[in-house]
């Protein structure tokens, strides 16, 4: 079964650091990584996706990816507590099926 | 980015109803799924909606439970049938954007509670 793993949480920083987060996936062959953010009582919202190994970087936000390692990760710099949400990690396993892992509570101190 | 509208945003079912959920879509949507959040959980996918055609559905989700249909390329609705508690939850509409790159958006989502 295809499975995409997270760490539940809360995952606690201050305001200013950088908040870690990392998922590893099952199914070797998935081709397309995203990391959505959903707030309290909202839906989802795509903040990130990488196709390729390495880092991508978008404003705060850089994601990276290791295929080999079946890893994903999303780096929060100079976090802030409007960053203060859920992040789920997501695997496209092709055809458009989307596999989610149960996601990560982030909480930045002011 | 695409613009899904879903209704109702929350509801207070009873034991045994069916609802219908609706979802409208703008043209930058291709593909069109439905998924459901059950309390503090992540989300699992229920099935695909296809126009015009049967809905495809994963392991553990049926039609005869949740009927879906999509008549055309903007819109689809989720019924979910002989309601129980275990159905409280949130059902999201969900739609992949024309880039084909994976990237999907979301609805509002609706809230069902189910006495």
């Amino acid at each position: 079964q295809k499975e995409v793993e997270q760490n539940s949480g809360p995952l606690s920083v201050p305001e200013g650091a950088i908040a870690s987060l990392n998922c590893t996936y099952s199914d070797r062959v998935s081709q397309s990584f995203f990391w959505y953010r959903q707030y309290s009582g909202k839906s989802p919202e795509l903040i990130m996706s990488i196709y390729s190994n390495g880092d991508k970087e978008d404003g705060r936000f850089t994601a990276q990816l290791n295929k080999a390692s079946q890893y994903v990760s999303l780096l929060i710099r100079d976090s802030q507590p409007s960053d203060s949400a859920t992040y789920l990690c997501a695997v496209n396993t092709g055809g458009f099926k989307t596999i989610f892992g149960a996601g990560t509570r982030l909480f930045v101190k002011a | 980015s695409a613009v899904i509208s879903q209704k109702p945003s929350r509801d207070i079912c009873q034991r045994g109803t069916s609802l219908t959920i609706q979802c409208q879509v703008d043209s930058q949507v291709t593909m069109m799924f439905w998924y459901r959040q059950q309390p503090g959980q992540s989300l699992t996918l229920i099935a695909t909606a296809n126009q015009g055609s049967e809905a495809t559905y994963e392991s553990g989700f049926v039609i005869d439970k949740f009927p879906i249909s999509r008549p055309n390329l903007t819109f689809s609705t989720l019924t979910v049938s002989n309601m129980s508690p275990e159905d409280s939850s949130i059902y999201l509409c969900s739609g992949a954007g024309t880039k084909n790159t994976g990237e999907l958006f979301f609805g509002e989502g609706s809230r069902l509670t189910v006495l």
